[in-house]
């Protein structure tokens, strides 16, 4: 069966960097994109981008630009998420997901990891 | 603030029919498909449906979709206390070139 097992919370100073995996398993690794969003105390959900586990291929949300890097190591099938400069504003739980697109105009996410939770406090 | 816009809350008795709406604009619902999570208490979202109105496996067929120009609405039938979640939608937007989401609706059963 489809998985998407993520690495464990983590608490981070003020300027710090993140580094949260997400491992697959029960699927080719290479087939679906890896998308991450993020979703603050209380707050809806927020895109942040995907890779390409494949080719390595990233797209990033504007408002992560400069920040954020997304990398995989196929002979694990693990996709990563650094995040660089945390401040507060980036305490939240982070997911990864797996998209599926069987034609266009339809993708979703049709499995997601649990989540880690991460806190950003001096 | 959300580029979708949903109600913060909803709520319905056990046995009710309830419907969410989501908001969007031509870059979003208007061009491309709708999508929604579910999303119980301390958990990861569950997709609940995709392209509009499409149910994965599993998914019950109380639970359903639609769309009409910039927006979109889940309808769930026959209401359940399992139902009592927070709910959102989702499209690719061609103008911000990623996804958006709707700020999430909170269901309460009564």
């Amino acid at each position: 069966q489809v998985q998407l097992v993520q690495s464990g919370a983590e608490v981070k100073k003020p300027g710090a960097s993140l580094r949260v995996s997400c491992m697959t398993s029960g699927y080719d690794f290479s087939l679906y994109f890896i998308h991450w969003v993020r979703q603050a105390p209380g707050q809806g959900l927020a895109w942040m981008g995907w890779i390409n586990p494949h080719s390595g291929g990233t797209h990033y949300a504007q408002s992560f630009q400069g920040r954020v890097t997304m990398t995989r190591a196929t002979s694990i099938n693990t996709a990563y998420m650094e995040l660089t400069r945390l401040t507060s504003d980036d305490t939240a739980v982070y997911y990864c997901a797996r998209e599926v697109a069987p034609h266009h105009p339809t993708y979703y996410f049709d499995f997601w990891g649990q989540g880690t939770v991460v806190t950003v406090s001096s | 603030q959300s580029v979708l816009t949903q109600p913060p809350s909803a709520s319905g008795t056990p046995g009710q029919r309830v419907t969410i709406s989501c908001s969007g604009s031509s870059s979003n619902i208007g061009t491309n498909t709708v999508n929604w999570y579910q999303q119980l208490l301390g958990t990861a979202p569950r997709l609940l449906i995709y392209s509009n109105n499409q149910r994965p496996s599993g998914v019950p067929d109380r639970f359903s979709g639609s769309k009409s120009g910039t927006s979109a609405s889940l309808a769930i039938s026959g209401l359940q206390s399992d139902d009592e979640a927070d709910y959102f939608c989702a499209a690719w937007d061609d103008s911000l070139n990623g996804w958006v989401f709707g700020g999430g609706t909170k269901l309460t059963v009564l």
